[in-house]
Protein backbone atom coordinates (compact mmCIF):
# COMPACT_ATOMS: atom_id res chain seq x y z
CA UNK A 1 0.00 0.00 0.00
CA UNK A 2 0.98 4.05 0.02
CA UNK A 3 3.43 4.95 2.50
CA UNK A 4 2.67 7.97 4.78
CA UNK A 5 5.52 8.87 6.80
CA UNK A 6 5.30 11.12 9.60
CA UNK A 7 8.05 12.83 11.82
CA UNK A 8 9.13 12.99 14.79
CA UNK A 9 7.85 9.97 16.26
CA UNK A 10 8.29 11.53 19.50
CA UNK A 11 8.68 14.78 21.33
CA UNK A 12 9.33 16.47 24.23
CA UNK A 13 9.25 20.06 24.39
CA UNK A 14 9.05 23.07 27.24
CA UNK A 15 5.78 25.08 27.64
CA UNK A 16 5.70 28.29 25.72
CA UNK A 17 7.60 26.73 22.84
CA UNK A 18 6.46 25.69 19.29
CA UNK A 19 6.66 22.20 17.75
CA UNK A 20 6.07 21.28 13.99
CA UNK A 21 5.17 17.86 12.93
CA UNK A 22 5.89 17.00 9.44
CA UNK A 23 3.42 14.65 7.59
CA UNK A 24 5.04 13.07 4.01
CA UNK A 25 3.21 11.05 0.94
CA UNK A 26 6.25 9.21 0.16
CA UNK A 27 4.73 7.44 -3.28
CA UNK A 28 1.68 9.50 -4.39
CA UNK A 29 0.28 13.00 -4.87
CA UNK A 30 -1.92 14.07 -1.95
CA UNK A 31 -4.24 17.80 -2.50
CA UNK A 32 -5.71 16.90 1.19
CA UNK A 33 -4.34 15.48 3.83
CA UNK A 34 -5.88 15.24 7.67
CA UNK A 35 -4.66 15.70 10.75
CA UNK A 36 -5.78 14.06 13.71
CA UNK A 37 -5.52 14.19 17.90
CA UNK A 38 -5.94 10.72 19.72
CA UNK A 39 -6.28 10.97 23.33
CA UNK A 40 -5.12 8.01 25.37
CA UNK A 41 -7.39 5.21 25.39
CA UNK A 42 -9.98 7.16 22.77
CA UNK A 43 -11.04 7.49 18.98
CA UNK A 44 -9.51 9.76 16.61
CA UNK A 45 -10.17 13.24 16.45
CA UNK A 46 -10.09 15.43 13.09
CA UNK A 47 -8.25 18.00 14.01
CA UNK A 48 -8.55 19.93 10.42
CA UNK A 49 -8.22 19.20 6.79
CA UNK A 50 -5.11 20.28 4.75
CA UNK A 51 -5.52 20.93 1.40
CA UNK A 52 -2.27 21.89 -1.03
CA UNK A 53 -2.46 25.48 -1.80
CA UNK A 54 -4.97 27.08 0.18
CA UNK A 55 -6.09 27.27 3.46
CA UNK A 56 -6.61 24.57 5.64
CA UNK A 57 -10.16 23.71 6.64
CA UNK A 58 -10.28 23.34 10.87
CA UNK A 59 -13.04 21.36 12.81
CA UNK A 60 -15.48 23.02 15.40
CA UNK A 61 -13.63 24.06 18.39
CA UNK A 62 -10.04 23.79 16.89
CA UNK A 63 -7.49 27.13 17.55
CA UNK A 64 -6.48 27.84 14.10
CA UNK A 65 -3.66 29.90 15.75
CA UNK A 66 -2.58 27.51 17.84
CA UNK A 67 -2.25 24.83 15.79
CA UNK A 68 -0.84 26.05 11.87
CA UNK A 69 -1.18 24.22 9.31
CA UNK A 70 0.53 24.55 5.81
CA UNK A 71 0.35 22.37 2.78
CA UNK A 72 3.15 23.80 0.60
CA UNK A 73 3.85 21.15 -1.63
CA UNK A 74 1.28 17.59 -2.90
CA UNK A 75 3.77 15.53 -0.72
CA UNK A 76 4.38 17.35 2.61
CA UNK A 77 2.03 19.04 5.30
CA UNK A 78 3.07 20.30 8.76
CA UNK A 79 1.36 20.91 11.51
CA UNK A 80 3.01 23.64 14.47
CA UNK A 81 1.31 23.39 17.50
CA UNK A 82 2.36 26.84 19.28
CA UNK A 83 3.44 28.33 22.51
CA UNK A 84 2.92 24.69 23.46
CA UNK A 85 0.82 23.80 27.05
CA UNK A 86 1.14 20.96 28.93
CA UNK A 87 -2.42 20.13 27.51
CA UNK A 88 -1.40 19.95 24.37
CA UNK A 89 0.32 16.49 25.25
CA UNK A 90 -1.61 14.25 22.63
CA UNK A 91 -1.15 11.58 19.95
CA UNK A 92 -1.10 13.54 16.92
CA UNK A 93 -1.26 11.39 13.66
CA UNK A 94 -1.57 12.40 9.78
CA UNK A 95 -3.62 10.67 7.11
CA UNK A 96 -3.93 11.01 3.31
CA UNK A 97 -5.51 9.39 0.55
CA UNK A 98 -3.90 8.44 -3.12
CA UNK A 99 -7.34 8.61 -4.95
CA UNK A 100 -10.79 8.61 -4.95
CA UNK A 101 -13.19 9.17 -2.34
CA UNK A 102 -13.64 5.38 -2.71
CA UNK A 103 -9.81 4.76 -1.58
CA UNK A 104 -8.23 3.97 1.31
CA UNK A 105 -6.68 6.66 3.99
CA UNK A 106 -3.30 5.31 4.92
CA UNK A 107 -1.86 6.95 8.21
CA UNK A 108 1.59 8.01 9.22
CA UNK A 109 2.98 6.47 12.33
CA UNK A 110 2.02 9.58 14.47
CA UNK A 111 3.82 12.00 17.06
CA UNK A 112 3.45 11.54 20.53
CA UNK A 113 3.99 14.99 22.14
CA UNK A 114 4.65 15.87 25.60
CA UNK A 115 4.67 19.13 26.69
CA UNK A 116 6.24 19.85 29.95
CA UNK B 1 -24.80 13.33 9.96
CA UNK B 2 -22.46 10.73 10.01
CA UNK B 3 -21.59 8.41 12.57
CA UNK B 4 -19.79 5.05 13.23
CA UNK B 5 -21.26 3.13 16.72
CA UNK B 6 -18.63 0.34 17.92
CA UNK B 7 -20.74 -1.10 21.06
CA UNK B 8 -17.91 -3.20 22.45
CA UNK B 9 -14.68 -1.23 24.44
CA UNK B 10 -13.41 -4.56 25.01
CA UNK B 11 -13.82 -8.04 22.96
CA UNK B 12 -11.72 -11.06 24.50
CA UNK B 13 -11.26 -14.48 23.00
CA UNK B 14 -9.43 -17.53 22.88
CA UNK B 15 -6.59 -18.18 20.72
CA UNK B 16 -7.80 -20.23 17.97
CA UNK B 17 -11.43 -19.32 18.54
CA UNK B 18 -13.40 -16.88 16.51
CA UNK B 19 -13.58 -13.27 16.89
CA UNK B 20 -16.17 -10.84 15.84
CA UNK B 21 -15.94 -6.97 16.35
CA UNK B 22 -19.18 -4.93 15.81
CA UNK B 23 -19.52 -1.87 14.25
CA UNK B 24 -22.57 0.22 12.91
CA UNK B 25 -23.00 3.15 10.97
CA UNK B 26 -25.17 5.72 10.16
CA UNK B 27 -24.80 8.36 6.54
CA UNK B 28 -26.85 9.78 3.96
CA UNK B 29 -26.23 8.03 0.72
CA UNK B 30 -24.06 5.14 -0.07
CA UNK B 31 -21.62 4.55 3.07
CA UNK B 32 -17.82 3.63 1.95
CA UNK B 33 -16.73 1.33 5.31
CA UNK B 34 -13.20 0.57 6.16
CA UNK B 35 -11.76 -1.13 9.14
CA UNK B 36 -8.38 0.02 10.60
CA UNK B 37 -5.79 -1.27 13.21
CA UNK B 38 -3.81 0.54 15.54
CA UNK B 39 -0.76 -0.59 18.00
CA UNK B 40 0.29 0.71 20.75
CA UNK B 41 2.07 4.80 20.08
CA UNK B 42 1.72 3.81 16.63
CA UNK B 43 -0.37 5.16 13.35
CA UNK B 44 -3.51 3.05 11.66
CA UNK B 45 -2.90 0.53 9.03
CA UNK B 46 -5.80 -0.61 7.04
CA UNK B 47 -7.48 -3.89 6.73
CA UNK B 48 -10.07 -3.92 4.51
CA UNK B 49 -13.00 -1.28 2.89
CA UNK B 50 -16.30 -2.08 1.68
CA UNK B 51 -17.20 0.40 -1.49
CA UNK B 52 -19.59 -1.39 -3.25
CA UNK B 53 -20.40 -5.30 -4.65
CA UNK B 54 -20.17 -7.85 -2.83
CA UNK B 55 -20.97 -7.73 1.11
CA UNK B 56 -18.70 -10.14 2.16
CA UNK B 57 -15.20 -8.40 1.91
CA UNK B 58 -11.54 -9.97 2.29
CA UNK B 59 -8.63 -8.26 3.62
CA UNK B 60 -5.41 -8.61 5.06
CA UNK B 61 -4.10 -11.00 7.92
CA UNK B 62 -7.17 -13.14 7.48
CA UNK B 63 -9.89 -10.67 8.21
CA UNK B 64 -13.07 -10.45 6.58
CA UNK B 65 -15.87 -8.32 7.34
CA UNK B 66 -20.05 -8.60 6.09
CA UNK B 67 -21.76 -5.21 4.85
CA UNK B 68 -25.93 -5.68 5.89
CA UNK B 69 -27.24 -2.48 4.58
CA UNK B 70 -30.78 -2.95 6.54
CA UNK B 71 -28.92 -3.52 9.74
CA UNK B 72 -26.41 -1.03 9.25
CA UNK B 73 -23.65 -2.70 10.22
CA UNK B 74 -20.28 -3.90 9.02
CA UNK B 75 -18.97 -6.04 11.66
CA UNK B 76 -15.01 -7.12 11.34
CA UNK B 77 -14.66 -11.06 11.66
CA UNK B 78 -11.42 -13.80 11.31
CA UNK B 79 -12.35 -17.50 11.72
CA UNK B 80 -9.58 -18.28 13.82
CA UNK B 81 -7.70 -15.85 16.43
CA UNK B 82 -4.16 -15.40 16.63
CA UNK B 83 -2.53 -13.79 19.87
CA UNK B 84 -0.57 -11.28 17.17
CA UNK B 85 -4.38 -9.54 16.61
CA UNK B 86 -4.51 -8.63 20.09
CA UNK B 87 -4.31 -4.37 18.93
CA UNK B 88 -6.91 -1.46 19.10
CA UNK B 89 -9.54 -1.82 16.46
CA UNK B 90 -11.47 1.15 14.30
CA UNK B 91 -14.16 1.45 12.17
CA UNK B 92 -14.64 3.94 10.03
CA UNK B 93 -17.30 5.45 7.49
CA UNK B 94 -17.01 8.06 4.73
CA UNK B 95 -20.20 9.41 2.66
CA UNK B 96 -19.91 8.96 -1.17
CA UNK B 97 -19.59 12.15 -3.08
CA UNK B 98 -18.07 15.75 -2.43
CA UNK B 99 -17.81 14.45 1.40
CA UNK B 100 -14.12 13.60 2.03
CA UNK B 101 -14.25 13.57 6.26
CA UNK B 102 -13.57 9.86 7.81
CA UNK B 103 -15.76 9.45 10.66
CA UNK B 104 -13.67 7.14 13.43
CA UNK B 105 -15.96 5.06 15.72
CA UNK B 106 -14.50 4.81 19.61
CA UNK B 107 -12.81 1.40 19.13
CA UNK B 108 -12.46 -2.13 20.43
CA UNK B 109 -9.87 -2.99 22.17
CA UNK B 110 -9.24 -6.81 21.36
CA UNK B 111 -7.40 -9.29 23.37
CA UNK B 112 -6.87 -12.65 22.28
CA UNK B 113 -5.62 -14.92 25.55
CA UNK B 114 -3.32 -18.05 24.72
Amino acid sequence: GAVVSQHPSRVICKSGTSVKIECRSLDFQATTMFWYRQFPKQSLMLMATSNEGSKATYEQGVEKDKFLINHASLTLSTLTVTSAHPEDSSFYICSARPGGSGTEAFFGQGTRLTVV
Amino acid sequence: AQSVAQPEDQVNVAEGNPLTVKCTYSVSGNPYLFWYVQYPNRGLQFLLKYITGDNLVKGSYGFEAEFNKSQTSFHLKKPSALVSDSALYFCAVRAGGATNKLIFGTGTLLAVQP
